[in-house]
């Protein structure tokens, strides 16, 4: 069973424009939220997280929105850059597991 | 400290041979994990450690994968006998406590 999923497989966005990445999960148990970012050949690089008791958290470019009653969170990247062009995990954490990952979206920023 | 090393890199092995990875984690991590990736897909998790003790292993684990970590300090994951099968991204990654887990380069395997 599929405790995070990334529906989305890729995206594309021109250069300057929002980028938003959607991730929805089944586990009521999960209470802490990461995203992660992956270039080809190299391991993930935590990118930006949040916690259950919030709905939102802005770091720069990155924000993360989370809404706990449709269990679905969100990464928008404004402006987003052609360094931005990586593939993005999801991942849940409930503490007393490891972090469960989704399968990742393909985003592509066209300069 | 310079983040979570995994070593070797690349590994080419042959069917039925045996192959070991070794990952050092971030020094004052607690907790050890191995994933393994494949194209298109997440990272799935294998194990984990927190110090030396082996708290839990994913039923993707089967008998001929074991993973060690000696005095709760760097790790090896070894796989018997490869199969054609086991070809992945063997990615180990640290953490202290739960929170963000930071991730090595990770070993790419291929057998053939």
């Amino acid at each position: 069973d599929q405790q995070v999923k990334q529906n989305s497989p890729s995206l594309s966005v021109q250069e300057g424009r929002i980028s938003i990445l959607n991730c929805d999960y089944t586990n009521s148990m999960f209470d802490y939220f990461l995203w992660y970012k992956k270039y080809p050949a190299e391991g993930p690089t935590f990118l930006i997280s949040i916690s259950s008791i919030k709905d939102k958290n802005e770091d720069g470019r990155f924000t993360v929105f989370l809404n706990k009653s449709a269990k679905h969170l969100s990464l928008h990247i404004v402006p987003s850059q052609p360094g931005d062009s990586a593939v993005y995990f999801c991942a849940g954490d409930s503490g007393n597991t490891p972090l469960v990952f989704g399968k990742g979206t393909r985003l592509s920023v066209i300069a | 400290d310079t983040g979570v090393s995994q070593d070797p890199r690349h590994k080419i092995t042959k069917r039925g041979q045996n192959v070991t990875f070794r990952c050092d984690p971030i020094s004052e991590h607690n907790r050890l994990y191995w994933y393994r990736q494949t194209l298109g897909q997440g990272p799935e998790f294998l194990t984990y450690f927190q110090n030396e003790a082996q708290l839990e292993k994913s039923r993707l684990l089967s008998d001929r994968f074991s993973a060690e970590r000696p005095k709760g300090s760097f790790s090896t994951l070894e796989i018997q006998r490869t199969e054609q099968g086991d070809s992945a991204m063997y990615l180990c990654a640290s953490s202290w406590y739960r929170g963000e887990a930071f991730f090595g380069q990770g070993t790419r395997l291929t057998v053939v």
